[in-house]
């Protein structure tokens, strides 16, 4: 199956600075690519969709302030957590897919604010 | 509005079979998902039905009822390591993935 490489996978920031995680397909274009948060023993939750060279669409109740989206090219997606707190320590996770129906995960980051 | 409804946890025995089942109600239909994910790792793919019917992949098979809005994963001859959490996702009409809570399947020897 097609490669969605995400990195970091593992990240600890002190609270107030930004961090970015990058999300790159390997061997496909990706028209769309998927940010979700996941918390300890629950599903995934969709924070935003990104259409290469547009702006992403986020979900009620996702800063978009604050979690900055930039989808710039057809294999790159970057989220940029800002002046992060303790309460955004999750796991991030992004996919992308093709015009196809099966999305591909990136390996996602644990993120810790400290 | 669109739901998701799946089992939160289950215990099986190695060797056997074990049927998670998944119910869906979504603005549309375009097909239903399910990924296994292990603790601490992103989800990985693991089927995907748009027609009526069974699916079978190796030990894994995968049915889809769209009229009754169900769907059933059955793993047979279980494994040590098919203990993980199975995320059933149905795709509405935008395209977009519907996710439910995750069954945690526990394997014991």
């Amino acid at each position: 199956g097609a490669v969605v490489s995400q990195h970091p996978s593992r990240v600890i920031c002190k609270s107030g600075t930004s961090v970015k995680i990058e999300c790159r397909s390997l061997d496909f274009q990706a028209t769309t690519m998927f940010w979700y948060r996941q918390f300890p023993k629950q599903s995934l939750m969709l924070m935003a969709t990104s259409n290469e060279g547009s702006k992403a669409t986020y979900e009620q109740g996702v800063e978009k302030d604050k979690f900055l989206i930039n989808h710039a090219s057809l294999t790159l997606s970057t989220l940029t957590v800002t002046s992060a707190h303790p309460e955004d320590s999750s796991f991030y996770i992004c996919s992308a897919r093709t015009g196809d129906a099966e999305a591909f995960f990136g390996q996602g980051t644990r993120l810790t604010v400290v | 509005g669109q739901n998701i409804d799946q089992p939160t946890e289950m215990t099986a025995t190695e060797g056997a079979i074990v049927q998670i089942n998944c119910t869906y109600q979504t603005s549309g239909f375009n097909g239903l998902f399910w990924y296994q994910q292990h603790a601490g790792e992103a989800p990985t793919f693991l089927s995907y039905n748009v027609l009526d019917g069974l699916e079978e992949k190796g030990r894994f098979s995968s049915f889809l009822s769209r009229s009754k809005g169900y769907s059933y994963l059955l793993l047979k001859e279980l494994q040590m390591k098919d203990s993980a959490s199975y995320l059933c996702a149905a795709m509405d009409s935008n395209y977009q993935l519907i996710w439910g809570a995750g069954t945690k399947l526990i394997i014991k020897p």
